[in-house]
C-alpha cells in the first residue's frame, strides 16, 4: 500500500545546531514531494518542495535531499532557531488527475535554547 | 493575500449528533480539499473539489460524511451522525488549479471533539 513514514518521531536539538529530519516513502511512482511545518493550532505551512527529477533543492536555511534509489527524503535546517520548533511532515504526490497529498506521521522538532 | 478561512475553530458535540464545518478558500483558487488530521498523525485527504465538481472522494466515509461546494467557492463538510473516532482536526486547503501543487495552502482547521 501507500505510505510515507518518518524515522524519528521526536528530534531535540540545541539552538544554533543543524537539524536533519528524515522521511521514507514507499511509492516509486511519486514525483513530487513537499515538506510542511505545523505549529500548534495551525494548519501545515509549506517549507520547500522537490520534484523527482532533482536530488537537492535549497531554500532559505533549508535544504531538501531526495534519494530515489532508497526512497528517502530529508529536510536539513541550518542554524536551528527556537521558532523552528514544530511538527514537520513530508508529503508525496503521485501526479495524475488529483493533487492528493499523502502525509507521513510527522516529526516533532524541539529546539533547546 | 487572505488565507484559507475556516469556521468554527473548535466544536464539541456528543456522539450521534450532527456537525458542519465551513471553508472559504483563497480567492481564485479552483481546487478545494478537505483533510482529516487525527491527533499525532499526518492529514488524510477526505475529498477534493475542482470548482463545484468532485475529483476524489475515495476516502470519504459516505455513510456519515458529506461535502458540497455548490457555487465553486465556499464549501461545507458535514458529519451525521458523529462517532467518537471522528474526533480530529478538519483542515481545508485550496490550490490555484488541479494540476498545480504550488500555492497549495491550508487553513488553520476546525478541532472537533466528540464525547
Amino acid at each position: 500500500g501507500e505510505s510515507v513514514g518518518l524515522h524519528l518521531p521526536t528530534l531535540s536539538v540545541q539552538e544554533g545546531d543543524n537539524s536533519i529530519i528524515n522521511c521514507a516513502y514507499s511509492n516509486s511512482a511519486s514525483d513530487y514531494f513537499i515538506w510542511y511545518k505545523q505549529e500548534s493550532g495551525k494548519g501545515p505551512q509549506f517549507i520547500i518542495d522537490i520534484r523527482s527529477n532533482m536530488d537537492k533543492r535549497q531554500g532559505q536555511r533549508v535544504t531538501v535531499l531526495l534519494n530515489k534509489t532508497v526512497k528517502h527524503l530529508s529536510l536539513q535546517i541550518a542554524a536551528t532557531q527556537p521558532g523552528d520548533s514544530a511538527v514537520y511532515f513530508c508529503a508525496e504526490n503521485h501526479g495524475g488527475a488529483t493533487n492528493k497529498l499523502i502525509f507521513g506521521t510527522g516529526t516533532l522538532l524541539a529546539v533547546q535554547p | 493575500e487572505a488565507g484559507v478561512a475556516q469556521s468554527p475553530r473548535y466544536k464539541i458535540i456528543e456522539k450521534r449528533q450532527s456537525v458542519a464545518f465551513w471553508c472559504n478558500p483563497i480567492s481564485g483558487h479552483a481546487t478545494l480539499y478537505w483533510y482529516q488530521q487525527i491527533l499525532g498523525q499526518g492529514p488524510k485527504l477526505l475529498i477534493q473539489f475542482q470548482n463545484n465538481g468532485v475529483v476524489d472522494d475515495s476516502q470519504l466515509p459516505k455513510d456519515r460524511f458529506s461535502a458540497e461546494r455548490l457555487k465553486g467557492v465556499d464549501s461545507t463538510l458535514k458529519i451525521q451522525p458523529a462517532k467518537l473516532e471522528d474526533s480530529a482536526v478538519y483542515l481545508c486547503a485550496s490550490s490555484p488549479a488541479a494540476v498545480s501543487l504550488r500555492g497549495y495552502t491550508f487553513g488553520s482547521g476546525t478541532r472537533l471533539t466528540v464525547v
